[in-house]
């Protein structure tokens, strides 16, 4: 099982652009990276995934180098409902069978202020 | 379009009760897990069914069973309800094999063990 380090918290301001590096230094092979996003009293939310190089969408960048064994979230342009808990979850979430387990870590509180 | 459902979403029990949560996902997913958060903490993975059938172990098994009742239902059963168990629980499903890899999460079933 890929364990997952990332910082407890973060503070930015509006406007800025925040990233959040996760530690995954034990990844496996088929193992994917997965960004959650998580607001108070709600389930959390997938935000973008990756497996290597670059990743964007309409919300988001992953930034994976070359030996996986961390990876970056990019945020551009945070506004004051970005405020969350961000979640780093490695696994073999496309597995043909069997995704296993599928653990968090204690995941990034971002503050975000006006 | 539904997604993952819980039942219920808040209940409070004396220690010693027991009881069951409930979810159901309508998306056709293999894959189903049940987690457990604190407050202020990250998720921590209770059990999880990887097919129909089938159910394994994840970090705090610990005072808990599960049963997946068919492809769309798995349930979390406290047999005996202790106040560590006060927490909230979220079901999340997923399809293996698929194209996405996304881990889709319920909105939480909110327990108090008094």
């Amino acid at each position: 099982l890929a364990k997952t380090t990332q910082p407890i918290s973060m503070d930015s301001y509006e406007g800025q652009e925040v990233n959040i590096t996760c530690s995954h230094n034990n990844i496996a092979t088929n193992d994917y990276i997965t960004w959650y996003q998580q607001f108070p009293s709600q389930g959390p939310r997938f935000i973008i995934q990756g497996y290597k190089t670059k990743v964007t969408n309409e919300v988001a960048s992953l930034f994976i180098p070359a030996d996986r064994k961390s990876s970056t979230l990019s945020l551009p342009r945070v506004s004051l409902s970005d405020t969350a808990v961000y979640y780093c979850l490695v696994g073999d979430m496309r597995g043909s069978s069997n995704t296993g387990k599928l653990i968090f870590g204690q995941g990034t509180t971002l503050q975000v202020k006006p | 379009n539904a997604g993952v459902t819980q039942t219920p979403k808040f209940q409070v029990l004396k220690t010693g009760q027991s009881m069951t949560l409930q979810c159901a996902q309508d998306m056709n997913h293999n894959s189903m897990y049940w987690y457990r958060q604190d407050p202020g903490m990250g998720l921590r993975l209770i059990y999880y069914s990887a097919s129909e059938g089938t159910t394994d172990k994840g970090e705090v098994p610990n005072g808990y069973n599960v049963s997946r009742l068919n492809k769309r239902e798995f349930s979390l059963r406290l047999e005996s309800a202790a106040p560590s168990q006060t927490s909230v629980y979220f079901c999340a499903s997923i399809l293996t094999g698929g194209f996405s890899g996304e881990l889709f999460f319920g909105e939480g079933s909110r327990l108090t063990v008094l």
